[in-house]
């Protein structure tokens, strides 16, 4: 089974902080995304990569940026961290193959910005 | 996009099959239609999808209506595992990243 690990379950963080969130999974798949989710507004796009080194922003980019080195590790960065970005974070991936292919999410981070 | 919508809430009892439906009146020749679920305190899981014939798979069925308007998910013999928070989710072919997940049904599984 695929397997798509988030290195915290839990996170708490001061506002004006650079917040590290670390994703890797282990099946050699090309996409990788970063989901925020929020009670009422579903799963929302932060960014996708489809390679290494390659990014896209997603529909709620700002405040965020992402870091593709390896293929397996795709890494969300909030860049001074404010109290609005307290939120359930969600990492997937999938194989190459457009809207047919199934995305394999982590467990989630649950992360608090004080 | 082409959203979906689905009942807030539904329960069933154990070892009764259940079926989860979903309108998307607004789906396009392209979009796949797809099945996630989320426990609580988990990441969503992969259930099913479909294009247009009827699908099963060892954890359920998906129905689709010969218009593909709306399409209902199969739980064949619910379990208190199968407690969980459902999405049905157009996801286009050709943009693979667009997927919008929305509310959901929660389906609450009664002993």
């Amino acid at each position: 089974d695929v397997k798509v690990t988030q290195s915290s379950r839990y996170l708490v963080k001061r506002t004006g902080e650079k917040v590290f969130l670390e994703c890797v999974q282990d099946m050699d798949h090309e996409n990788m995304f970063w989901y925020r989710q929020d009670p009422g507004l579903g799963l929302r796009l932060i960014y996708f990569s489809y390679d290494v080194k390659m990014k896209e922003k997603g529909d709620i980019p700002e405040g965020y940026s992402v870091s593709r080195e390896k293929k397996e590790r795709f890494s969300l960065i909030l860049e001074s961290a404010s109290t609005n970005q307290t939120s359930m974070y969600l990492c997937a991936s999938t194989i190459q193959g457009g809207g047919l292919m199934p995305q394999h999410f982590g467990d989630g981070t649950r992360l608090s910005i004080l | 996009d082409a959203k979906t919508t689905q009942p807030n809430s539904m329960e069933s009892n154990e070892e009764e099959p259940v079926h989860l439906p979903c309108n998307h009146s607004t789906i396009s020749g392209t979009d796949y239609i797809h099945w996630y679920r989320q426990l609580p305190s988990q990441g969503p899981e992969y259930v099913i999808h479909g294009l247009t014939s009827n699908v099963n798979n060892r954890m359920a069925s998906l129905a689709i209506a010969e218009d593909r308007k709306s399409s209902t998910l199969i739980l064949h013999r619910a379990t208190l595992r199968d407690a969980a928070v459902y999405y049905c989710i157009l996801r286009d072919t050709h943009n693979f990243n667009k997927f919008y997940f929305g509310s959901g049904t929660k389906l609450n599984v009664k002993p």
